[in-house]
């Protein structure tokens, strides 16, 4: 079991309603990255965070977007929520942005109705 | 752009058989290449990693995976699976430059039936 830890474990939004997903990182990591992966499918890059500040990201619109504290958790923010978010988030984080090795959370499972 | 393929979604072998999953990539710089598994309601697990080195790459709970750069593939392999190997294996690749992100394929199901 890995030091990342997600909350919530589950939850169901309406859609056009909006989302805080958070994620404590590893200790010792200061680079946290995000997820999602769709039921029956891989998980597909949407940021990461390095040292507070975003570090990259993937094909995903400006609503989703993204923080990390001084203490290297992040959230993971969705607006205008559709029905085609509904996913499993995951969040990992890694000792530095260039670490080939990243450290899963159980990550939380997102049902838009 | 990279890309990465699993060639099967579904596995289906019975306790104590040999297994392979495949996984084949595509990239136009190096990368590094790796299996996942995840197991219901839980995140991934890293299985094992090729940086570089020794093209045969051994990992934990008994799998191992080849790396053949002329083929552009990185299957997974274990001599004997149990019971408790039921679940879905993820191969990805990650950039040595540029973005540092992991891309996955769609996963392949391992079932393991008695």
């Amino acid at each position: 079991e890995t030091g990342v830890t997600q909350s919530p474990t589950h939850l169901i939004k309406t859609r056009g309603q909006q989302v805080t997903l958070r994620c404590s990182s590893q200790s010792g990591h200061n680079t946290v990255s995000w997820y999602q992966q769709a039921l029956g499918q891989g998980p597909q890059f949407i940021f990461q965070y390095y040292r507070e500040e975003e570090n990259g990201r993937g094909n995903f619109p400006p609503r989703f977007s993204g923080l990390q504290f001084p203490n290297y958790s992040s959230e993971l923010n969705v607006n205008a929520l559709e029905l085609d978010d509904s996913a499993l988030y995951l969040c990992a984080s890694s000792f530095d942005r260039g670490d080939t090795e990243a450290f899963f959370g159980q990550g939380t499972r997102l049902t838009v109705v | 752009a990279q890309s990465v393929t699993q060639l099967d979604s579904q596995v289906p072998v019975f306790e104590e058989a040999p297994v392979e999953l495949r996984c084949n990539y595509s990239s136009s710089v190096s990368v590094y290449l790796f299996w996942y598994v995840q197991y219901p309601n839980q995140g991934l697990q890293l299985l094992l990693k090729y940086l570089s080195g020794s093209t045969l790459v051994k990992g934990i709970n008994g799998f191992e995976a080849e790396f053949n750069k002329s083929q552009t593939s990185f299957h997974l392999r274990k001599p004997s699976v149990h019971i408790s190997d039921t679940a879905e294996y993820f191969c990805a690749v990650f950039l040595n430059t540029g973005r540092r992100a992991l891309t996955f394929g769609s996963g392949t199901r391992l079932q393991v039936q008695p």
